[in-house]
């Protein structure tokens, strides 16, 4: 079983959908984690931390459930700028190699 | 402005010609990271560095060198590339506390490298 999975995609949706993303992880010794966003051929980049209490920045909303090791991400009000692959990412305690990236999940909202 | 800068950007080379890419970063983290990222395989990490002159092996370091002289920067040294090794290559970096990475990762913008 890989250490972090997520959702295989991809998810097409239209303008002004809600849609959830979910990622399971299998270390229960993950720490903490993270939702990153990549757009094609560039970097990933940090889209939002994810608490215990779940957070929320704007339309996006993220959960944590660590008795089932699992995350959630939920985009409300779709928009043609939030198409893009969503990597889930967990830090586990293990020296050194500390962030586990899931394979992402891509999105492409469309018009 | 908190960045990673890698160099170059794009690269193509010749199987068996020695390159480097170089990786700085100017926010002080104690941590940094190669990963390289293929279709279908998603970021695979080659090397880590948890500090100044403490490097090791991520899951795909054979063909790649690192060193970690000085804090700030950690360039990516292929003494022989080979076309196996044509990818998408980022250099990230961390705040570390303790055993711990805090905060997530920077990327630098990413190397395209083709290795014909």
């Amino acid at each position: 079983r890989k250490e972090v999975e997520q959702d295989p995609g991809p998810f097409n949706v239209p303008e002004g959908a809600t849609v959830a993303f979910n990622c399971t992880y299998s270390n229960s010794a993950s720490q903490s984690f993270f939702w990153y966003r990549q757009d094609c051929r560039k970097e990933p980049k940090l889209l939002m931390s994810v608490y215990s209490s779940g957070n929320e920045d704007g339309r996006f909303t993220a959960q944590l459930n660590r008795a089932s090791q699992y995350i959630s991400l939920l985009i409300r009000d779709s928009k043609l700028s939030d198409s893009a692959t969503y990597l889930c990412v967990v830090n586990i305690d293990n020296y050194g190699q500390n962030f586990v990236f899931g394979p992402g999940t891509r999105l492409s909202v469309l018009p | 402005e908190a960045q990673v800068t890698q160099n170059p950007r794009y690269l193509i080379t010749v199987t068996g010609k020695k390159l480097t890419v170089t990786c700085s970063q100017n926010m002080n983290h104690e941590y940094m990271s190669w990963y390289r990222q293929d279709p279908g395989l998603g970021l695979r990490q080659i090397y880590y560095s948890m500090n100044v002159e403490v490097t090791d092996k991520g899951d795909v370091p054979e063909g790649y060198k690192v060193s970690r002289k000085e804090k700030r920067n950690f360039p990516l040294i292929l003494e022989s590339p080979s076309p196996n090794q044509t990818s998408l290559y980022f250099c990230a970096s961390s705040f570390r506390r303790d055993r711990l990475l805090v905060g997530g990762y920077t990327f630098g913008s990413g190397t395209r490298l083709t290795v014909v």
